[in-house]
């Protein structure tokens, strides 16, 4: 059974505060590394897509790196904002519709 | 474009009870899964489908059905509610684009059994 992990698993920061997370995933047979961004109450939105050793994505102040020699995947957000409270997920896929979805980190930005 | 819709919203079952929870898209997409979260859990798969037609078994099958008759249409069948199927379930449709499945969820349907 293949395993995603993340940590940590729920992080507090002070408006304006710097933070990242990590995506931890099985380094053989890897075909592609996805974060989601779930806000209480409503349903995982997509934020970034990765398939390539080395990817960088940015959006905004989320940014992603990709190390699948390795098998982690790191997110970083910038001057965090009481709107990025979230719960930030990434799922693994190996080359098939099928995805493994990590237990998220949940986020919370205090005014 | 309504997207992924789901209903119920919520739901209150007796075990051993059956039901079926609807998932409709509208997006032409051929991909449809279905996905359980639990506390303390990553969202977990249940059955997924290919395309009309076609459905195979995700992770936690156990106690659930699908079929897939349309595009549009993905239901998930429960033939005799456990308590341990108390949960938040969501359905996700995808499209391919080269190599990148893009996958859209729905609201979300929250069940009890008691």
């Amino acid at each position: 059974i293949l395993n995603v992990e993340q940590s940590p698993q729920s992080l507090h920061v002070q408006e304006g505060d710097s933070t990242n997370f990590t995506c931890s995933f099985p380094s053989s047979n890897f075909y592609a590394l996805h974060w989601y961004r779930w806000e209480t109450a409503k349903s995982p939105e997509a934020l970034f897509v990765m398939t390539l050793n080395g990817d960088e994505k940015k959006k905004g102040r989320i940014s992603a790196t990709l190390n699948t020699k390795e098998g982690y995947s790191y997110l970083y957000i910038k001057g965090s904002q009481p709107e990025d409270s979230a719960t930030y997920l990434c799922a693994f896929t190996s080359g098939t519709y099928k995805y493994i979805f990590g237990t998220g980190t949940r986020l919370k930005v205090l005014a | 474009n309504a997207g992924v819709t789901q209903t119920p919203k919520f739901q209150v079952l007796k075990t051993g009870q059956s039901m079926t929870l609807q998932c409709a898209q509208d997006m032409n997409h051929e991909y449809m899964s279905w996905y359980r979260q639990d506390p303390g859990m990553g969202l977990r798969l249940i059955h997924y489908s290919v395309g009309a037609g076609i459905t195979d078994q995700g992770e936690v099958p156990n106690g659930y059905n699908v079929s897939r008759s349309t595009t549009e249409d993905f239901p998930l069948r429960l033939l005799s509610a456990a308590p341990s199927q108390t949960s938040v379930y969501f359905c996700a449709s995808s499209y391919q684009q080269g190599r990148i499945y893009e996958q859209y969820f729905g609201p979300g349907t929250r069940l009890t059994v008691t």
